[in-house]
């Protein structure tokens, strides 16, 4: 397994447009998280999914921001009409929760880092 | 709710010289703690975990105590090397639920030959 796969690397999209981000897990993992990492800033919670369901979100996720995990393996995040405001990297994570186990670390994706101009 | 405040860097240290970056936290109840790394073009990568109080995380080196009298997961390193450049995070998280982790701000470390 390669660990958590994220695309695109890098996305530079002009202001009111919509974007999409792909995360694939690590294949086993029924968690997935997104995260957003602002310039100085640690990584702060978006949403997350059990296998396909979405069981939480944060507030700051605005009515522009969906994300889907159709088939419970990969994850998709979009952003519509975007903002400048939201330029920031976009990280996922993955982890393995068993009933009656503990949790595994949650691996991370090397991010999605998006430019609004 | 649950926050992680750490020290705020840059921290710049000569090669060998001893390293500890300061975590303190708030939560309910008894969460897990972790220092995360993330060097330069990586992704963030977990560097040593803490579950209950008193337990001591340690790897590469780098080890960390928690303490639940002072709400502390400081991360220490006896000798740095100038690999160990790179922004450390202190997180925890609540077990149970979904163990979301919240993040403090990040220490940025640099180490000189």
């Amino acid at each position: 397994d390669t660990g958590v796969s994220q695309n695109p690397r890098h996305k530079i999209t002009k202001r009111g447009q919509n974007v999409t981000f792909r995360c694939d897990p690590i294949s086993e993992h029924n968690r997935l998280y997104w995260y957003r990492q602002t310039l100085g800033q640690g990584p702060e919670f978006l949403t997350y999914f059990q296998n396909e369901a979405q069981l939480e979100k944060s507030r700051l996720l605005s009515d522009r921001f969906s994300a889907e995990r159709p088939k419970g393996s990969f994850s998709t995040l979009e952003i519509q009409r975007t903002e400048q405001g939201d330029s920031a990297m976009y990280l996922c994570a993955s982890s393995l929760s068993r009933w009656g186990a503990v949790t595994t670390e949650a691996f991370f994706g090397q991010g999605t880092r998006l430019t609004v101009v | 709710g649950n926050s992680v405040t750490q020290m705020e860097g840059p921290v710049t240290l000569s090669e060998e010289a001893f390293l500890t970056i300061n975590c303190t936290y708030t939560a309910t109840g008894y969460p897990s703690l972790f220092w995360y790394v993330q060097y330069p073009g990586e992704g963030l990568q977990l560097l040593l975990k803490a579950t209950k109080a008193d337990d001591k995380g340690s790897n590469k080196g780098f080890e960390a105590t928690y303490r639940k009298e002072t709400t502390s997961f400081h991360l220490e390193k006896g000798s740095v090397q100038v690999s160990d450049s790179a922004v450390y995070f202190c997180a925890l998280s609540r077990q149970g639920g979904s163990e979301k982790l919240v993040f403090g701000k990040g220490t940025k470390l640099t180490v000189n030959p």
